[in-house]
């Protein structure tokens, strides 16, 4: 069983400001890794994914994940962040299965002081 | 653009009483999901389903049943409904394949008096 572990609950920053989100995960095999935004009173909206290949993907808005299979990471990162970053973030590791099961962490609530 | 819609967007409840979520999308995907979110445990998968007529148990199935009649419709059934189903359910349709995101809909707030 795959599991996804963000360490932070909350992060705050101010807008203009460069931030990351860290995403650890534990699994053996061939995974998909992703990340998932939410705004407040709305479903999840996908951002990014990874699976193989260069390992920093970039997504909408700006933002950038990098995979690492020596720390089992797949942080996220923005390099100047607005108000409207803020929101809900979920990181996400499928299997490399045909059933695409997905297993969610519990995500970390980003504020953006403008 | 892919489009994933829940019925009702919000449900009050009594306890013992039945209550169903209806979930429809029109993106033609085989897969579709029941996850529950609460504060502290994030999303977790209730039930899914690979296609018309299947449905599989998620990590916590007890007290839901699921109901898959047509690629487009999956819902979710609470036969007797507690107060520990209060939450915000939200549905999901994926294609077939890990790379393949998936697509939420906008969540059914449910509170179970």
């Amino acid at each position: 069983t795959q599991t996804v572990s963000q360490s932070d609950a909350h992060v705050t920053v101010f807008e203009g400001d460069s931030v990351e989100l860290r995403c650890n995960y534990s699994y053996g095999g061939s995974i998909y890794l992703s990340w998932y935004i939410q705004h407040h009173g709305r479903g999840l909206q996908f951002l990014l994914k990874y699976y193989s290949g260069n390992p920093v993907v970039q997504g909408v808005n700006g933002f950038e994940a990098e995979f690492s299979k020596s720390d089992s990471s797949f942080h996220l990162r923005k390099a100047s962040v607005h108000w409207s970053d803020s929101a809900v973030y979920f990181c996400a590791v499928s299997a490399n299965t045909g059933y695409q099961n997905f297993y969610f962490g519990k995500g970390t609530s980003l504020t953006v002081i403008p | 653009e892919a489009a994933v819609t829940q019925s009702p967007r919000n449900k009050v409840a009594v306890t013992g009483g039945k209550v169903t979520l209806s979930c429809n999308q029109t993106n033609n995907h085989n897969n579709m999901y029941w996850y529950r979110q609460d504060t502290g445990h994030g999303l977790r998968l209730i039930h899914y389903s690979y296609g018309a007529g299947s449905t599989e148990k998620g990590d916590i199935p007890d007290g839901y049943k699921a109901s898959r009649p047509s690629q487009e419709n999956f819902s979710l059934i609470l036969e007797l409904a507690t107060p520990s189903q209060t939450s915000v359910y939200f549905c999901a349709s994926g294609g077939t394949g890990g790379a393949l995101e998936q697509y939420f809909g906008p969540g059914t707030r449910l509170t179970v008096l």
